[in-house]
């Protein structure tokens, strides 16, 4: 199975801040990657696709990069709704594989 | 709109079996894959499996850790997907989702499966 490494774990940051999260694949997965944001109790919704494309209705703060093996997730200036738990998702290979999620909280 | 909306959770006693329903609306249903991911208390998201479209072969893939347990199955002339989940364990306790497509793009907002005695 293709191991989905993603980090941190958890991020404490304030309002305006720029984040990063990493996901590294354990193998080559082109670039079948998607993330999700997740809040409590909701349903957890795309931000981007083919790692790097911006679903249709995200805020262009959100921004993906990577192929191959490393991923990012970017947000250029967190606004009070982006405190969440994160994740990315291989769909190169079966099993697909989330990485372990990254919470992201207030400073 | 998209819409998917998971039903069937509840609580079961292990070794038991439940089917979730995934009922769909706002697309061509016979268009798209249609996956599911469940998030067990406390913990990330886990890929379950998925079922193709028709024009894919209507075939399905899963996760070594329910294959053999669950079936993914769909119906499109009701725009319905299911997961029909046998065997239940103690470690299937978890919130599950439909997502369409297999690379769950919309999701639904879950239902809770509880197993334990």
């Amino acid at each position: 199975d293709i191991q989905m490494t993603q980090s941190p774990s958890s991020l404490s940051a304030s309002v305006g801040d720029r984040v990063t999260i990493t996901c590294r694949a354990s193998q080559g997965i082109r670039n079948d990657l998607g993330w999700y944001q997740q809040k409590p109790g909701k349903a957890p919704k795309r931000l981007i696709y083919a790692a790097s494309s911006l679903q249709r209705g995200v805020p262009s703060r959100f921004s993906g990069s990577g192929s191959g093996t490393e991923f990012t997730l970017t947000i250029s200036s967190l606004q009070p709704e982006d405190f969440a738990t994160y994740y990315c998702l291989q769909h190169n290979t079966y099993p697909y594989t989330f990485g372990q999620g990254t919470k992201l909280e207030i400073k | 709109e998209v819409q998917l909306v998971e039903s069937g959770g509840g609580l079961v006693q292990p070794g038991r079996s439940l089917r979730l329903s995934c009922t769909t609306s706002g697309f061509t249903f016979g268009d798209f894959a249609v996956s599911w991911v469940r998030r067990p208390p406390g913990k990330g998201l886990e890929w379950v499996g998925f079922i193709r479209n028709k024009a894919y072969g209507g075939t399905t893939e899963y996760a070594a850790s329910v294959k053999g347990r669950f079936t993914i199955s769909r119906d499109d002339s009701k725009s319905i997907a299911y997961l029909q989940m046998n065997s239940l364990e103690t470690e299937d306790t978890a919130v599950y989702y439909c997502a369409r497509d297999q690379r769950a793009e919309y999701w639904g907002q879950g239902t809770l499966v509880t197993v334990s005695s």
